[in-house]
């Protein structure tokens, strides 16, 4: 079965510090992975795609085949960094999302 | 060019009604998906439609169907409301379907009583 884990509801760090917000996932086959984010009383939107390899906002992902994680890493947090951040992957026809349950990210100074 | 909307934003609705919610996408959009957000469940897909015929749909009971358009607006409905239908439900829209391409609505909340 197809599945998104996000094993922290919440992540508290400070401005400034390195974040982590962990994502495995259960697929059969090659799964197209996304991290998308919810910032305060704005649209879901998409972050990045493991595909693009880019980094935005400072944020990377790596696809790990192995230990099948996506982990979102910034190394220097900052405040507008705080939002709600969902890790994604793609169904087999290609066209739904599977969401994980989300983590929330705070960033206090 | 504008954004993904639905409509309404609000809703309020009792045990055993229904209701129908309506999502306009970008335009040239083709295909139209809807997710339900509640805080215990995540987000989870409804159905993708794209060109009026349903492609995808997720494991949800018969209560929830939709619909598309000709001009690429969607519809969904739940009948029979029950209190664990109360949600945020999202509307994306891409050209072709394809997931990287989704634009997400504001979404409805929708509160049954």
């Amino acid at each position: 079965a197809q599945r998104v884990t996000q094993p922290e509801k919440l992540l508290s760090v400070f401005k400034g510090a390195p974040v982590e917000l962990k994502c495995n996932y259960s697929y059969s086959g090659s799964p197209e992975l996304f991290w998308y984010v919810q910032y305060s009383r704005q649209r879901l939107q998409l972050l990045l795609r493991h595909i693009s390899r880019e980094s935005i906002k400072g944020f990377t992902a790596d696809l790990n085949k192995g230990e099948t994680s996506f982990h979102l890493k910034k190394p220097f947090a900052q405040e507008e960094d705080s939002a709600m951040y969902y890790c994604a992957l793609t169904n087999q026809a290609g066209t739904a999302l599977i969401f994980g349950k989300g983590t929330t990210l705070s960033v206090s100074s | 060019k504008a954004g993904v909307t639905q409509t309404p934003r609000y809703l309020i609705k009792t045990r055993g009604q229904q209701v129908t919610l309506s999502c306009s996408p970008i335009s040239g959009h083709r295909s139209v998906s809807w997710y339900q957000q509640t805080p215990g469940q995540g987000l989870q897909f409804l159905f993708e439609y794209f060109s009026e015929t349903q492609r995808n749909k997720g494991n949800f009971p018969g209560r929830f169907s939709g619909r598309q358009f000709s001009n690429s607006r969607s519809e969904m409905n739940v009948s029979t409301l029950e209190l664990g239908d109360s949600a945020l439900y999202l509307c994306a829209s891409s050209s072709s379907g394809a997931t990287y391409e989704q634009y997400f609505g504001p979404g409805t909340r929708l509160t049954v009583t």
